[in-house]
């Protein structure tokens, strides 16, 4: 079974500021995903990387496969950024649901 | 971009009542959708994997008499929480992985999510 590992499990940032948040596994994967999960519940994919790194906006995020390492960065960090991101792991790549880290709380002040 | 829906959004129930969640693939056929249940400040951990026209498949500790799940089409996955208890109130989430040939078909799609409170 995979572990999946987020830090920090909170942070909190000032408006402008570059955001990291670290997931780490511990067995081999065919995907991971990003997921930002706002107040209500819903979620939202930000990412799938199976090597790499892929942009989309404000956000980065990269994947090192032999590290079992990936990052997610927010550039230009504002308040709407503020949620909770979640690493999620693909080990099967067939019919496997997915491995969830705890999730990093993120709060960005103005 | 792909969308999956899910009815009802929020649902509050007596003890000892059955509550339907229905999740659907609106423009996107998928064979395999899964259903996830998440505590208050938990992760999301996954229940079952239900595939279109077969049984599901539960994770260890869930009890598949308790959370029925049926996936008749290629669009509709129905999870029904059979006599609810108050421990059964979560946030229950489904996603959709779009079936071989299709665009993407390597990632998932995840629903909005479904509050389910007991009474």
């Amino acid at each position: 079974k995979n572990e999946v590992e987020q830090s920090p499990q909170n942070l909190t940032a000032q408006e402008g500021e570059f955001i990291t948040i670290n997931c780490s596994y511990s067995v081999g994967i065919s995907a991971l995903h990003w997921l930002q999960q706002h107040p209500g519940g819903g979620i939202v994919s930000l990412f799938m990387l199976s090597s790499g790194k892929k942009k989309h906006g404000r956000l980065i995020a990269t994947i090192n496969i032999q590290e079992k390492h990936s990052s997610l960065h927010i550039t230009a960090s504002h308040p709407r950024d503020s949620a909770v991101y979640i690493c999620a792991v693909d080990s099967g790549g067939g019919a496997d649901g997915l491995t969830f880290g705890k999730g990093t709380h993120l709060i960005i002040q103005p | 971009g792909a969308v999956v829906s899910q009815h009802p959004s929020w649902v509050i129930c007596k003890s000892g009542t059955s509550v339907k969640i229905e999740c659907r693939s609106l423009d996107f056929q998928a064979t395999t959708m899964f259903w996830y249940r998440q505590f208050p400040k938990q992760s999301l951990m996954l229940m079952a994997t239900s595939n279109e026209g077969s049984k599901a498949t539960y994770e260890q500790g869930v009890e598949k008499d308790k959370f029925l799940i049926n996936h008749a089409s290629l669009t509709l996955s129905t999870l029904t929480v059979t006599s609810a208890h108050p421990e059964d109130s979560s946030f229950y989430i489904c996603s959709a992985r779009p079936r071989p040939g299709l665009p993407h078909m390597d990632t998932q799609y995840f629903g909005p999510g479904t509050r389910l409170t007991v009474l």
